[in-house]
């Protein structure tokens, strides 16, 4: 199984903060990656997918980048709907497998 | 609008069985793949089960094989995960969730993310 290894697992920031989170994969997933994020009670919400493409309807402070092992999400001014947990997943093959999470809080 | 509905969660003692429904619209149900991912409390996500849009491709994680059986109704618009022999780390929300490739025929290699989610349905596994 592909592991996704997520970092940080959390970090404190405050509204307009740049936020950088980076996920690694155990082997090479090409650009099959994809970032969620989730709040508390709420069903995860997709971000970005293929690495780098934003989904519809989705702010464009939202970007990813990477490819191969190595990812990141940035928001580049956060907002304070942007507090919350954030999970990677790869979708290079089953089983589909995500990070372990990344809590963003104020 | 795409809405995913889930139904059928509770509480089931160590060993029962259960069966969880999603109920879908706001699409065309039968081109889409379809899954189930399951997030125990206070922890991540986990992917359980995907099916293709026909059927004919149907996959599940380790921890679920053998147990969980993934099917889905299209003349419903349903889809469905029979839950047997439940263990005290099946507790968790189970989410339905749509693959967002459109399947135009039977042989489609899905995306294997999620566009749309359901709000979950809460499985508790308890004596």
């Amino acid at each position: 199984d592909i592991q996704m290894t997520q970092s940080p697992s959390s970090l404190s920031a405050s509204v307009g903060d740049r936020v950088t989170i980076t996920c690694r994969a155990s082997q090479s997933i090409s650009s099959y990656l994809n970032w969620y994020h989730q709040k508390p009670g709420k069903a995860p919400n997709l971000l970005i997918y293929a690495a780098s493409s934003l989904q519809s309807g989705v702010p464009s402070r939202f970007s990813g980048s990477g490819s191969g092992t190595d990812f990141t999400l940035t928001i580049s001014s956060l907002q304070p709907e942007d507090f919350a947990t954030y999970y990677c997943q790869q979708s290079y093959t089953t089983p589909l497998t995500f990070g372990g999470g990344t809590k963003v809080e104020i | 609008e795409v809405q995913l509905v889930e139904s059928g969660g509770g509480l089931v003692k160590p060993g029962g069985s259960l069966t969880l429904s999603c109920a879908a619209s706001g699409f065309t149900f039968s081109n889409y793949n379809m899954n189930w991912v399951r997030q125990a409390p206070g922890k991540g996500l986990e992917w359980v089960s995907s099916i293709s849009s026909s059927s004919n491709y149907i996959y599940y994680a380790d921890s679920v094989k053998g147990r969980f059986t993934i099917s889905r109704d299209n003349a419903k618009n349903s889809l469905y995960v029979e839950m047997n022999s439940l263990r005290a780390e099946d507790t968790a929300v189970y989410y339905c969730a749509r693959d967002p490739r459109y399947c135009s025929t039977t042989s489609c290699y899905p995306d294997y993310y999620f566009d749309y989610w359901g709000q979950g349905t809460l499985v508790s596994v308890s004596s």
